[in-house]
């Protein structure tokens, strides 16, 4: 099945410094890439996807790329700011072998963002 | 409405007790997830309901029983579970469970068994 590696754990950042948290995949047959921000107490929200025809897509301070001869995706956080402070997820879906229902998530990436 | 709602936040529970945990979504959604996580790890999925019913079952122990009583509820019955299902348990739902489709997450159910 998928298997999706994420770097770094944890990241610490001073306020207004930019983030950046990569993530490889082992499926080359994924097609599909969101990432997650989780913060104490909550559920997982979505804060931006990516699909295998596009690669590099922007919403505001938030960047994703993708690399698929490579197999790897970026989160890029420009100007960050304090309630960037969470955890972060990617995840892969739409891999091979029955498992194209399922997102595999990273293990995750502890963002402080030190005023 | 973009909300996943789930109740209660909170549970305690006995090994030898009954509970269930329930999910709601209004968001027109065929598709709905029961995921399991725990402390500093990614969600791991549990069962996936396809238009009310159960689709995929990721091997979950049969201590965990999932209902889907209509396309918005989503319930999960918990019997003699483990200490070691202490976890975070969350729903989460998406127009369908194949393609590109966003899943929204629920706040999750802190559950702790005794």
């Amino acid at each position: 099945g998928e298997n999706v590696e994420q770097h770094p754990s944890t990241l610490s950042v001073q306020e207004g410094d930019s983030a950046v948290i990569k993530c490889t995949y082992s499926d080359s047959a994924s097609n599909y890439f969101p990432w997650y921000k989780q913060e104490l107490g909550k559920g997982p929200q979505l804060i931006i996807d990516i699909r295998s025809n596009v690669g590099e897509k922007k919403d505001q301070r938030i960047a994703v790329t993708l690399n698929k001869t490579a197999k790897h995706f970026s989160l890029h956080i420009t100007e960050t700011q304090p309630e960037d402070s969470a955890v972060y997820f990617c995840a892969a879906k739409g891999g091979s072998g029955g498992s194209n229902y399922k997102l595999t998530f990273g293990k995750g990436t502890l963002l402080t963002v030190n005023p | 409405d973009t909300e996943v709602t789930q109740t209660p936040k909170h549970l305690v529970m006995g090994m030898t007790n009954k509970k269930s945990l329930k999910c709601e979504q209004h968001m027109g959604h065929r598709a709905m997830y029961w995921y399991k996580q725990k402390a500093k790890k990614p969600p791991e999925l549990m069962f996936v309901y396809s238009y009310e019913k159960l689709s995929i079952n990721e091997s979950v122990p049969s201590r965990f029983s999932p209902e889907c009583p209509n396309s918005s509820l989503l319930n999960l019955h918990l019997h003699a579970l483990q200490p070691e299902d202490s976890a975070l348990y969350l729903c989460a739902s998406s127009l369908s469970s194949s393609g590109h489709n966003e899943q929204f997450f629920g706040p999750g159910t802190r559950l702790t068994v005794l």
